[in-house]
């Protein structure tokens, strides 16, 4: 089964700086990659899905990009803002194209 | 995109109870998802859903503790019966639309 880590699983930066969040996956043979936000006691908002053919998506301020032979990608967000504090959790399908496997998240505090 | 909407947003219940979860779709989608969310955890498929059949389900649930209902193509109720506390979690429906999974807003519930 499709396991799904996300490093760090916490951090603080201060307002303005970049922020790097990774996340990797077991089974390289993926159709596509999203990342959600989720803020604290909340659901679930897309944010960036990446097709398998793809390297990378853009979107305002966050950029992801799709290394699917090594398993990994990286969620981009420029110019850190207060309104970035959340949970980012990221998501591969397994056993087809529409059960999803999820990371534990990284969480994310900007300090204004 | 897929609009979804969940009753009710939260509750807090009583140990050896049950409660039934709403899942509503603005659009026929074929296939609907229950994923739950313990605390300090990531998301765990519970079950998949098709109009017409039987709920699949995940490895580690059952029906008779997750019943779930598909009455039609923008519906269905995910029951969680005879609760504990380890029931406690955010209770997520969810769709597979446009290439991408969209996510209801969640039940958070509580079982004392």
């Amino acid at each position: 089964k499709q396991e799904v880590t996300q490093i760090p699983a916490a951090l603080s930066v201060p307002e303005g700086e970049n922020l790097v969040l990774n996340c990797s996956f077991t089974d390289s043979a993926i159709y596509n990659l999203q990342w959600f936000r989720q803020d604290p006691g909340k659901g679930l908002t897309s944010l960036l899905l990446i097709q398998s053919s793809q390297r990378e998506q853009t979107s305002g301020r966050l950029n992801a990009s799709l290394d699917k032979s090594s398993g990994r990608s990286t969620l981009y967000i420029a110019a850190s803002q207060p309104g970035d504090s959340a949970t980012y959790l990221c998501a591969v399908p397994y056993y087809g194209n529409n059960r999803l496997a999820f990371g534990k998240g990284n969480q994310v505090v900007v300090i204004p | 995109s897929a609009v979804i909407s969940q009753k009710p947003s939260r509750d807090i219940c009583q140990r050896g109870t049950s409660l039934t979860i709403q899942c509503q779709v603005d659009s026929q989608v074929t296939m609907m998802f229950w994923y739950r969310q313990q605390p300090g955890q990531s998301l765990t498929l519970i079950a998949t859903a098709n109009q017409g059949s039987e709920a699949t389900y995940e490895s580690g649930f059952v029906i008779d503790k997750f019943p779930i209902s598909r009455p039609n193509l923008t519906f269905s109720t995910l029951t969680v019966s005879n609760m504990s506390p380890e029931d406690s979690s955010i209770y997520l429906c969810s769709v597979w639309g446009y290439n991408e999974q969209f996510f209801g807003p969640g039940t958070r519930l509580t079982v004392l």
